[in-house]
């Protein structure tokens, strides 16, 4: 089963405006973390924002949050104010435990592209 | 943030050669590293998982003896594709962590290309 689903395999958004990518995940273990991250057409992988599941607040990094709702498993990413630069592809992750020697578990990715 | 570097960043070579790419953590030590696979327009795959001073562990249908990987430093691990053909042909990254460092970080390299021809 996949563990990271995102259904979106490309989006179109209108600079300056807002967009939300969606990426839900499905797993038993009760510590987790979950994770953004863009990639450009060089390949690097560029973190964005994360969340674990026992934060009670969404994470925020200037024009990127993160909608987490648990109960619905589910960890979408919000961009606001988009720039022609934000045009990427984006991946959502799922590290199960809290212990940094689990990898990541990446979704199939959205690609994103802000029209001027 | 931490710094990965990984090296070579686009390789190409003849069909049936040898391939090593490294992972360097610069200013950390990295006890464990995770090797990925991404094929074009796809996402990434994990292909191994390397603690240092021991044996990787490969995921299901990779091949440990095509993709060998050495991690014998807390700063360095290597990957190196054997006898290289055509469909080994892809984008792969490798992924850092270390003893001291937050479950909420994961450093990445910047990734090689690999074409075979």
């Amino acid at each position: 089963a996949q563990k990271i689903t995102q259904t979106q395999p490309g989006m179109f958004v209108q600079e300056k405006e807002a967009v939300t990518l969606d990426c839900t995940y499905d797993t038993s273990d009760p510590s987790y973390g979950l994770f953004w991250y863009k990639q450009p057409s060089s390949g690097e992988m560029i973190f964005l924002i994360y969340q674990g599941s026992y934060d009670q607040q969404n994470a925020t990094e200037g024009r990127y949050s993160l909608n987490f709702q648990k109960a619905r498993k589910s960890a979408n990413l919000v961009i606001s104010a988009s720039q022609l630069g934000d045009s990427a592809m984006y991946f959502c992750a799922m590290r199960e435990s809290y212990s940094g020697n689990t990898p990541l578990v990446f979704g199939k990715g959205t690609r994103l592209s802000v029209i001027a | 943030g931490a710094v990965v570097s990984q090296h070579p960043s686009r390789v190409i070579c003849k069909s049936g050669t040898s391939v090593k790419i490294e992972c360097r953590s610069l200013d950390f030590q990295a006890t464990t590293m995770f090797w990925y696979r991404q094929f074009p327009k796809q996402s990434l795959m994990l292909m191994a998982t390397s603690n240092e001073g021991s044996k990787a562990t490969y995921e299901q249908g990779v091949e440990k003896d095509k993709f060998l990987i050495n991690h014998a430093s807390l700063t360095l691990s290597t990957l190196t594709v054997t006898s290289a053909h055509p469909e080994d042909s892809s984008f792969y990254i490798c992924s850092a962590t270390g003893e001291y460092k937050r479950n909420t970080e994961a450093f990445f390299g910047q990734g090689t290309r690999l074409t075979v021809v």
